[in-house]
């Protein structure tokens, strides 16, 4: 089975940083991909790691221990455009993907 | 690239009609669609793996005959809701899986199709 955690909710203001953790406890892994999702829409892509270390794109970063089952999504220089649910989602055996409940960011002025 | 639509975006049917949602890759092949539900303020669930060619692999608890899949080209998915309720009201999320994607590949979502049954 899927064990996948992150937080409820998160709240922070413009301009500054915000750190998403989600661990994960998993049979098989291929890899971990972080999404966000407006609300009423589809979720888009962010991010995928699938070896230890740190991924960067831009304002966005995610990071990756497999040995810890541990990922985090690093939202840097936030804007009002990024309150948003963050997903964290692990992909196993034949591509499925396996998301957390997802987190609520919400940026204040 | 990598554009996924369905179709309708919106549903409101009466309870014990059926409905039909289609999700499409428009500008790729896909072999494997997944198709998703959503409840309000939760995570998406998957519902079953869709196959161009052959039968879907369903989720344990999904009932395949109240939610049928077909995946008839590389490109189009379908999924009926049978003698739909009240209950069956969530928002249903396709994705696809380009053919020729590499291990790294994401899947690709379409916008979602709103459900309501009255």
């Amino acid at each position: 089975g899927q064990n996948i955690d992150q937080p409820t909710e998160m709240t922070a203001t413009e301009g500054a940083i915000v750190q998403i953790n989600c661990t994960y406890q998993t049979s098989g892994f291929n890899g971990l991909f972080w999404y966000q999702q407006h609300a009423g829409e589809a979720p888009t892509f962010l991010s995928y790691n699938v070896l230890d270390g740190l991924e960067e794109k831009g304002r966005f970063s995610s990071f990756l221990s497999r040995s810890k089952g541990y990922s985090y999504l690093l939202l840097k220089e936030l804007q009002m455009k990024d309150s948003a649910s963050y997903l964290c989602a692990v992909r196993g055996g034949g591509y499925k993907l396996s998301f957390g409940a997802g987190t609520t960011v919400t940026v204040r002025a | 690239g990598a554009v996924v639509s369905q179709h309708p975006s919106w549903v409101i049917c009466k309870s014990g009609t059926s409905v039909k949602i289609e999700c499409r890759s428009l500008d790729f092949q896909a072999t494997t669609m997944f198709w998703y539900r959503q409840f309000p303020k939760q995570s998406l669930m998957l519902m079953a793996t869709s196959n161009e060619g052959s039968k879907a692999t369903y989720e344990q608890g999904v009932e395949k005959d109240k939610f049928l899949i077909n995946h008839a080209s590389l490109t189009l998915s379908t999924l009926t809701v049978t003698s739909a309720h009240p209950e069956d009201s969530s928002f249903y999320i396709c994705s696809a899986r380009p053919r020729l994607a590499g291990f790294q590949e994401t899947q690709y979502f379409g916008p979602g199709t709103r459900l309501l049954v009255l």
